[in-house]
């Protein structure tokens, strides 16, 4: 079964910090989705990486995937407030279908 | 797009009730998703759809729950007859070849 496991579970940075958030997963995959979750609501697609070396960034974050050691990281750089959230890696084994998700990282950024 | 949509986005129901949850998936996506969130567990995968057909359930908790997709624009999860272990937000999701998969809103499912 494919795991994906991310660290920190828990995240507390001051704001104007940077961090980074890792995810890990157990099998060969190529691809590999970044998600954002604000408290009671939905997922938000945020970086979809689509090969090895792929780097992707969208203002204060940027993503990174190595297939080669099965690793993604979520670079915070000079966080804001309004980062705060649950981020959620996943891993799909087969292509379009079946999705993994990570256990997701709780970010509060505090002002 | 409208996304896609779910209905209903809060349910309270009374324990060994029948549930009936509702997804439009966005037009054109090819495979469907249910999932469910708790605290506890995180974010299950319950079952998905690939062109209207069931190709993995082995997430379903128990025979009390059941889903179909009798058409590409439609899916159903029922649970009969709920449990208060059953209350949780249950998402659906939807996606076209590998693109990255697109949630509803979710329903919050309260049983008493």
């Amino acid at each position: 079964e494919l795991k994906v496991e991310q660290n920190p579970l828990f995240l507390s940075m001051q704001e104007g910090k940077n961090y980074t958030i890792y995810c890990n997963y157990s099998t060969t995959s190529d691809r590999l989705y970044w998600y954002r979750q604000d408290p009671g609501k939905s997922l938000e697609s945020l970086f979809v990486l689509l090969s090895n070396g792929a780097v992707k960034q969208e203002g204060r974050l940027m993503a990174s995937l190595d297939t080669k050691a099965r690793l993604s990281t979520l670079h915070i750089t000079a966080a804001v407030h309004d980062l705060s959230a649950t981020y959620f890696c996943a891993v799909d084994k087969y292509t379009g279908n079946q999705f993994y998700f990570g256990t997701g990282t709780s970010l509060t950024v505090i002002p | 797009d409208a996304g896609v949509i779910q209905s209903p986005r809060h349910e309270v129901t009374e324990m060994g009730q029948e549930v009936t949850l509702r997804c439009k998936p966005i037009s054109g996506h090819n495979s469907l998703f249910w999932y469910r969130q708790t605290m506890m567990r995180g974010l299950e995968l319950l079952i998905y759809f690939n062109n209207n057909v069931p190709i993995d359930d082995s997430g379903m908790p128990e025979d009390r729950f059941s889903a179909k997709m009798p058409n590409a624009s439609f899916s159903t999860l029922k649970i009969q007859p709920s449990e208060p272990r059953d209350s949780a937000v249950y998402f659906c999701a939807s996606s076209f070849r590998g693109l990255p998969q697109h949630f509803g809103d979710g329903t919050r499912l309260s049983i008493l």
